[in-house]
């Protein structure tokens, strides 16, 4: 994987429901994954920074985990709430010198009551 | 944390005229920063960054241009604007890529 992908790019569900995202990003050039949440008309906000392979980070009803020799990181959402609908991102920085940080396309999240 | 000052929040310009759009930051110093352009239907596209005063780096060619003429400020300039820059512009900055990045509040370029 040479570049930041995200998958689903949208998901639909009803309130109360669980979801999860898929980020997938190069594994043999890795310093940081970050997941930031997109409101319309915001801007995006921080959810968690992540460096360790195996990391698990919680905030909320919101969690993340990182494998980095593969390659990928989820998202968790339990139990969602119509505000949790936003565009969802993972960024990623490698370890190459370069200061760069890249984004996915995201993925649409709709929670409906 | 910090504070990400981004204007105008919403420019339409004539197609071959100049742009400046300006960002500062509040609250730290010596952060990266970045310029993202989110076009029509697609995701953040990094388009500059800088880890220094007068240190640019471009990811992709292109009709745009960046300086930082001080440790808290970036610009996103273009002498001649074409079409296909329309979008909305983002910018960011990050103390160290293991810490999250702040945002300002993105500028709606249409250029007509």
């Amino acid at each position: 994987i040479l570049n930041v992908e995200q998958s689903p790019q949208s998901l639909h569900v009803q309130e109360g429901d669980s979801t999860n995202f898929t980020c997938s990003f190069p594994s043999s050039n890795f310093y940081a994954l970050h997941w930031y949440r997109w409101e319309t008309a915001k801007s995006p906000e921080a959810l968690f920074v992540m460096t360790l392979n195996g990391d698990e980070k919680k905030k909320g009803r919101i969690s993340a985990t990182l494998n980095t020799k593969e390659g990928y990181s989820y998202l968790y959402i339990k139990g969602s709430q119509p505000e949790d609908s936003a565009t969802y991102l993972c960024a990623h920085s490698p370890d190459s010198g370069y200061s760069t940080l890249t984004f996915g396309k995201g993925t649409m999240l709709l929670v409906s009551p | 944390s910090q504070t990400i000052h981004q204007w105008p929040a919403t420019l339409v310009q004539p197609v071959g005229s100049p742009l400046s759009l300006e960002c500062t930051v509040e609250g730290t110093s010596n952060p990266n920063l970045y310029w993202y352009r989110q076009a029509a239907g697609r995701g953040l596209q990094l388009l500059f960054y800088s880890v220094g005063i007068g240190q640019i780096s471009s990811e992709v060619p292109q009709n745009l241009s960046a300086s930082r003429p001080q440790d808290r400020q970036f610009i996103l300039s273009s002498k001649k604007l074409l079409l296909s820059d329309s979008g909305f512009y983002l910018c960011a900055s990050c103390v160290g890529l293991n810490t999250e990045a702040f945002f300002g509040q993105g500028t709606r370029l249409t250029v007509v």
